[in-house]
Parts: structure tokens; sequence; C-alpha cells
């Protein structure tokens, strides 16, 4: 039981490029969530899928796209790169309101 | 709209002695969830404690207690026994029972343990 996966674990981009940041869980759950934590900043919501085929807005959406490609599968995308992007990423997931989110290890991104 | 706020950004206890870390919410709902989280220098977000806002008993989870206090909108942390392993960032959140998924974290308070 890996509980929540996420890859890479770190990259660095170049202003411009696109990248696909992969999160996955093992756990049945229906929630999925992205987040991206900056110093002083906290977690904000980038985007959040409440079940399978369903995705919604968060805090700071502007700049990413998502996919729920199954239920256990939850990719965040950045279309074209910018340097305010610079971020470490989270991935986690929650079974129903009352559940508590487990979190992936993060991503560590980096862009020039 | 739900509001999170964790007032000291940074504080320090000595090992072995009491700390208790603050955090204050806005809403208008009745019903909700709130939650301290724990990220370590390995940048795992772990759970430390979650209360349901309808119990009016303070959740304990050895030596993590909370004094939620509804009408003041106040949810604080003690750390009992402080170890060198507590050292870390802690989150508060907030989730509400009805409408849409979200968690909405405060920005952190950075808990340093002296030995």
């Amino acid at each position: 039981n890996a509980g929540v996966t996420q890859t890479p674990k770190f990259q660095v981009l170049k202003t411009g490029q696109s990248m696909t940041l992969q999160c996955a869980q093992d756990m049945n759950h229906n929630s999925m969530y992205w987040y991206r934590q900056d110093p002083g900043m906290g977690l904000r919501l980038i985007y959040y899928s409440a079940s399978e085929g369903t995705t919604d807005k968060g805090e700071v959406p502007n700049g990413y796209n998502v996919s729920r490609l199954n239920k256990r599968e939850f990719s965040l995308r950045l279309e074209s790169a910018a340097p305010s992007q610079t971020s470490v990423y989270f991935c986690a997931s929650s079974q129903g309101l009352a559940a508590s989110q487990y979190f992936g290890p993060g991503t560590r991104l980096l862009v020039l | 709209a739900q509001t999170v706020t964790q007032s000291q950004p940074e504080m320090s206890v000595q090992e072995a002695e009491t700390v208790t870390l603050s955090c204050t919410y806005d809403t208008s709902e009745s019903d909700y969830y709130l939650f301290w989280y724990k990220q370590p220098p390995s940048r795992q977000m772990i759970l430390v404690i979650r209360q349901e806002a309808y119990k009016q008993q303070n959740a304990t989870e050895n030596r993590f207690s909370v004094n939620f206090q509804k009408a003041a909108k106040s949810f604080s942390l003690k750390i009992s026994d402080s170890q060198l392993g507590d050292a870390a960032m802690y989150f508060c959140a907030y989730r509400r029972t009805n409408g849409d998924d979200k968690i909405i974290f405060g920005k952190g308070t950075r808990l340093h343990i002296l030995p």
C-alpha cells in the first residue's frame, strides 16, 4: 500500500516549456487535490476533483490544467511554464467530507 | 469566504516542555471539521489531529490535544512533553461539511525544539 505517489520528485524547466505532474493513489479515495506551497504562503489549492470525471478550480488555477484520468490518477499540467510557477507541488486524496487528506511526498519544480 | 489564520510564524520551546500553537478561523457555517497537520523537514504532510465542530469534547492524540472554542472560532494545538522530533511546520486547516470539497489551510507556524 503505497498511499499517494507523485512523479517526478524534482524538475527544472525553462520558461515556456510544458510538463505534466503525475499523481496516483491506491486507497480507493474519491477526492483528489493539487496544492502548491510557497514560502510564507502555506498550501494553496490549485484544482481538485471530488470524484472521477469531475474537476473544479481552487484558489490559484491560472496557468494550470488537470485531468482525472480514472479514480486512481490525477495529473497537473503546466502548458507554458513561468518563473512564478516555481514551487513545491503536493497531491492529496481523501475519502468523503469527514475524512482527512493524505498527501504525496511533493514535487519540487524550478522554472528558469 | 472561510479563512484560517495562524498568527505565530515561528515558536520555540524547550525539550520536555509544553507549547501551544494558535489558530483562528472565520466561517458562517455551524458544522465543519478542523485539522492540524505537521510538515517535518522531509516535507511529508502528516495529520496530527482532527476535530468535528459538533463535538464539544476536545480531541486528543497522545501528547497532542486541542482547545476548541467554537464561539470564539479558535482551535489551538497543545503539545505536551515536547520532543526533538516535533520540530516542524504546523498547519491548521478547515473543511466545511456541506458544499464543496475543499480544505483551507493557514500559513503555518514553524516550531523549533531547543535541546
